[in-house]
């Protein structure tokens, strides 16, 4: 079965340092890749989404990501982070072609920004 | 201005009480989920619907029921059978056949004494 595991459940950063939170799936075949911000008792929000085409995906507010599949990940970066970057990150991943359209998430990692 | 709407945002219900929770989306979406949240527990699947009038079981199931009587809403219902029902609750759409993209909506905090 699908999975995908985020390393690190809490991430801390000082303000403008590199972000970088890791994400690895599990597929043999590249699938459909996802990361999700959610900020406290908020729904989430798409940041970028890896569907085949560019292996380096850009999304909103800075981020991006690169889909590496010799090393199944699809690790998020963001060169300088904010202090509203800090939330909780998620990221997805869906079967390609997909019967279900479900999701599978990882478990999450928390941002912390540090002034 | 098209999305996903939930309510209440904030829930209190006591314990052997039904709940319902409302989902309803104008994105002419065909699926719709249902997740629950927890803390450190990332997201789980509930319920599922790909079309009206059909649903399936997620992960988590049990103590949960769900209908979609219409492309717009699907109402979720917490029974007295849930053992630990105080959550927070996802509600998100997708279009079918794509790369399964899902907007969610603002989550409903239900807490059950």
């Amino acid at each position: 079965a699908q999975s995908v595991t985020q390393l690190g459940s809490h991430v801390s950063v000082s303000e403008g340092a590199l972000v970088l939170l890791r994400c690895n799936y599990s597929s043999s075949v590249p699938p459909y890749l996802f990361w999700y911000v959610q900020y406290p008792n908020q729904g989430l929000q798409l940041l970028l989404k890896y569907t085949s085409a560019a292996t380096l995906v850009k999304g909103i507010n800075g981020f991006e990501a690169e889909f590496k599949k010799s090393e199944t990940s699809f690790h998020l970066t963001k060169p300088s982070a904010h202090m509203s970057d800090a939330a909780e990150y998620f990221c997805a991943v869906s079967d390609r072609p997909s019967n279900t359209g479900k999701l599978i998430f990882g478990q999450g990692t928390t941002l912390q920004v540090k002034p | 201005d098209g999305g996903i709407t939930q309510s209440p945002k904030y829930l209190f219900r006591k314990e052997g009480q039904n709940v319902t929770l409302s989902c309803e989306q104008n994105l002419n979406h065909d699926a719709m989920y249902w997740y629950r949240q927890d803390p450190g527990q990332g997201l789980r699947l509930i319920y599922y619907s790909q079309i009206v009038n059909d649903f399936q079981k997620g992960d988590i199931a049990e103590g949960y029921s769900v209908s979609r009587e219409k492309k717009e809403s699907f109402p979720l219902t917490v029974t007295s059978a849930q053992k630990n029902p105080t959550a927070f609750y996802l509600c998100a759409s997708s279009i079918r056949g794509t790369s399964n993209e899902q907007y969610f909506g603002p989550g409903t905090r239900l807490t059950v004494t």
